[in-house]
């Protein structure tokens, strides 16, 4: 069936560097694609989304970019910091359907 | 900040027995959702709810499980004759009409003995 899902299942980067997490996804009739960040221990927090019609949004310090034509989502953190640290999943819904569809998840761990 | 709280943190059953997990959405949300989280997999969505009655479900929520909002700020879910595979987190979320953003609660940590 369809799915969200995610290219890697960790990532490491060190302080202050800039993080790249990818998604793919193969659900084309999605309108929306949403990261959220879950800390340990804590619920699925949002972080920002971008509409199907759209290719790039930023927000702070973060930048989602879509390419619908190889379907592939991704998100950027600039100047990761330790409080980065979280997985992070990608998810996408429908107008009028706001179930979300979550990916598998990237475990992001920030070195000193 | 609004935020969706959810009771117990932690719920320990035994198998066969009929477990509630309870939930307070943000009040002045209208979509309410339950999702669970087998440990260290995916959120898989389970049930969406508005307007008093359910609006989507997955194979997931059998006729095991029941969602009810019996008054105007609790969601609960309910599962009937719990499993071991009914071991996991599980969320609680709700959004506002018209909004992409959901919100979740910490989530109860269901273990089935």
């Amino acid at each position: 069936g369809e799915s969200v899902g995610l290219h890697l299942p960790t990532l490491s980067v060190q302080e202050g560097d800039n993080s790249i997490i990818n998604c793919a996804y193969s659900n084309s009739a999605s309108d929306y694609f949403i990261w959220y960040k879950q800390e340990s221990g804590k619920g699925p927090q949002f972080i920002i989304d971008i509409r199907s019609n759209m290719d790039k949004r930023q927000g702070q310090r973060v930048t989602v970019l879509l390419n619908k034509t190889v379907k592939h989502l991704s998100l950027q953190i600039a100047a990761t910091q330790p409080g980065d640290s979280a997985v992070y999943f990608c998810a996408e819904n429908s107008v009028n359907d706001y179930k979300l569809s979550f990916g598998a998840g990237t475990t992001v761990t920030v070195r000193a | 900040e609004p935020e969706v709280t959810q009771t117990p943190s932690h719920q320990v059953t035994q198998m066969g027995q009929e477990v509630i997990l309870r939930c307070v959405p943000i009040s002045n949300h209208l979509y309410f959702y339950w999702y669970r989280q087998i440990l260290g997999q995916k959120v898989e969505f389970l049930v969406s709810f508005y307007n008093n009655e359910i609006s989507e479900k997955s194979e997931i929520f059998d006729d095991q499980f029941s969602v009810e909002r019996p008054d105007g700020s609790n969601f609960t879910l309910k599962i009937r004759s719990t499993k071991l595979e009914d071991s996991a987190m599980y969320f609680c979320a709700s959004t506002r009409v018209g909004g992409n953003e959901a919100f979740f609660g910490q989530g109860t940590r269901l273990t089935v003995v």
